[in-house]
């Protein structure tokens, strides 16, 4: 079954850096998601990303955060200057029009 | 803006019975309902899928319904197994394929030997 792949699988980052998180959706969806985790917490909204350009996002998707399609296959997420609140597990996710979303592993962000 | 609640927070049964989760949302305008199994520290399975037109979707043991009127869902475990032990959680999904979906707080469930 095809699916959605992140790294990497965790991360440890002090605080202030940038971190690049990556994934590659599955290859025939249009749509992207990246959703984040903090640790007992709900699954949360981050941005959404459709014909090459973000088409909606939370408030928790500040200038801090960016993302991109680099190419055919690769969607990142950006974070530039780490903060201790954005550890988390970041997922990223894909869908084809209004079908079932398929998630990826996760990515651990840890920023010490 | 979409609010899923999901009760109980966790939840302890002896293997082999059937057991309901319960997903509650506050827009009935809603595109799709999704459930998902989380394991501890893993990533977001996908279980099971109702488009707003449907009513119920059925996978093997699992059984998810989706009440719309009542802004209700419902996955139903049949003869429960202690594999079956994880997080589960509901998303409601927005109109058009962009759209976010938003997640409840999850189930934690124990299936115990």
């Amino acid at each position: 079954e095809p699916e959605v792949t992140q790294t990497p699988s965790h991360q440890v980052t002090q605080m202030g850096q940038e971190v690049i998180l990556r994934c590659v959706p599955i290859s025939n969806h249009l749509y992207f998601y990246w959703y984040r985790q903090i640790l007992g917490q709900k699954v949360e909204f981050l941005v959404s990303f459709y014909n090459n350009e973000i088409s909606e996002k939370s408030e928790i998707f500040d200038d801090q955060f960016s993302v991109e399609r680099p190419d055919g296959s690769n969607f990142t997420l950006k974070i530039r200057s780490t903060k201790l609140e954005d550890s988390a597990m970041y997922f990223c996710a894909s869908t084809e029009s209004g079908n079932t979303i398929y998630f990826g592993e996760g990515s651990w962000l840890t920023v010490v | 803006k979409q609010e899923v609640t999901q009760i109980p927070a966790a939840l302890s049964v002896p293997e082999g019975e059937n057991l309901v989760l319960n997903c509650s949302f506050t827009d009935s305008a809603i595109y799709n309902l999704q459930w998902f199994r989380q394991d501890p520290g893993k990533g977001l399975t996908s279980l099971l899928l109702i488009q707003s037109s449907q009513r119920e979707q059925t996978s093997g043991r699992l059984n998810a319904s989706l009440d719309k009127s009542s802004g209700r869902s419902t996955l139903y475990i049949a003869a429960s197994q202690p594999g079956d032990s994880a997080t589960y959680l509901c998303a409601g999904g927005g109109s058009g394929g962009y759209q976010k979906v938003t997640f409840g707080t999850g189930t934690k469930l124990q299936v115990i030997p």
